[in-house]
């Protein structure tokens, strides 16, 4: 079956660094999507990931190692506006079609 | 400016009284989907469409119908809703469901629905 795991809550103080883990279970791995979701809001796209390696976007960076079937996202120098919920997602070809299928999401609480 | 739009956003309703949530998008994509989100549950997919007048089931699809008579348009259709069909709702839409590079999914603001 098709599986992510991400941590439920975490929490971090304002100008510091977090580290948000998801590993995935899927068949016909075709990419990896980091989305962040503030209460009540639309999910807004952070990062992608299809090969191996580190992508940087400013304070965001996102890893993916395709043979562990795990990703990270790392959020630097935060700001108490990073306080949101952030969505792994796997898109999976399967049968011509891309699925996304989403985590559960990480709540993430950034405290002064 | 590109967006996809729902109406309604917040919606009260009572057990068997059909509803519809229409969603718009003006960016030309092919790709729309429709998920519900729970608490602790993330987002789930109810039904997609890979262009129009293709409509499929994602993996919750009981109780909900969808048409895609326009490219723009993915109505979602709750012919009798339950209870349990109390959720957050998103539309999303994508260039093409076929991609094999980049292509992200643009949200919608999300439909609020209670159904009591």
């Amino acid at each position: 079956g098709q599986n992510i795991d991400q941590p439920t809550e975490m929490t971090a103080t304002e100008g510091a660094i977090v580290q948000i883990n998801c590993t995935y279970q899927t068949s016909g791995f075709n990419g990896l999507f980091w989305y962040q979701q503030h209460a009540g809001e639309a999910p807004t796209f952070l990062s992608y990931n299809v090969l191996d390696g580190l992508e940087e976007k400013g304070r965001f960076s996102s890893f993916l190692s395709r043979s562990k079937g795990y990703s990270y996202l790392l959020l630097k120098e935060l700001q108490m506006k990073d306080s949101a919920s952030y969505l792994c997602a796997v898109r999976s070809l399967s049968g011509g079609y891309n699925k996304l299928i989403f985590g559960a999401g990480t709540r993430l609480a950034v405290h002064p | 400016e590109a967006q996809v739009t729902q109406n309604p956003r917040y919606l009260i309703t009572v057990t068997g009284k059909k509803l519809t949530v229409t969603c718009s998008q003006n960016m030309n994509h092919e790709y729309m989907s429709w998920y519900r989100q729970d608490p602790g549950l993330g987002l789930r997919q109810i039904y997609y469409s890979m262009n129009v007048e293709v409509t499929d089931k994602g993996d919750v699809p009981e109780g909900y119908k969808v048409s895609r008579k326009e490219k723009r348009n993915f109505p979602l259709i709750l012919e009798s809703p339950s209870p349990n069909q109390t959720s957050l709702y998103f539309c999303a839409s994508s260039s093409s469901g076929r991609a094999i590079s980049y292509n992200e999914q643009f949200f919608g603001p999300g439909t609020r629905l209670t159904v009591l």
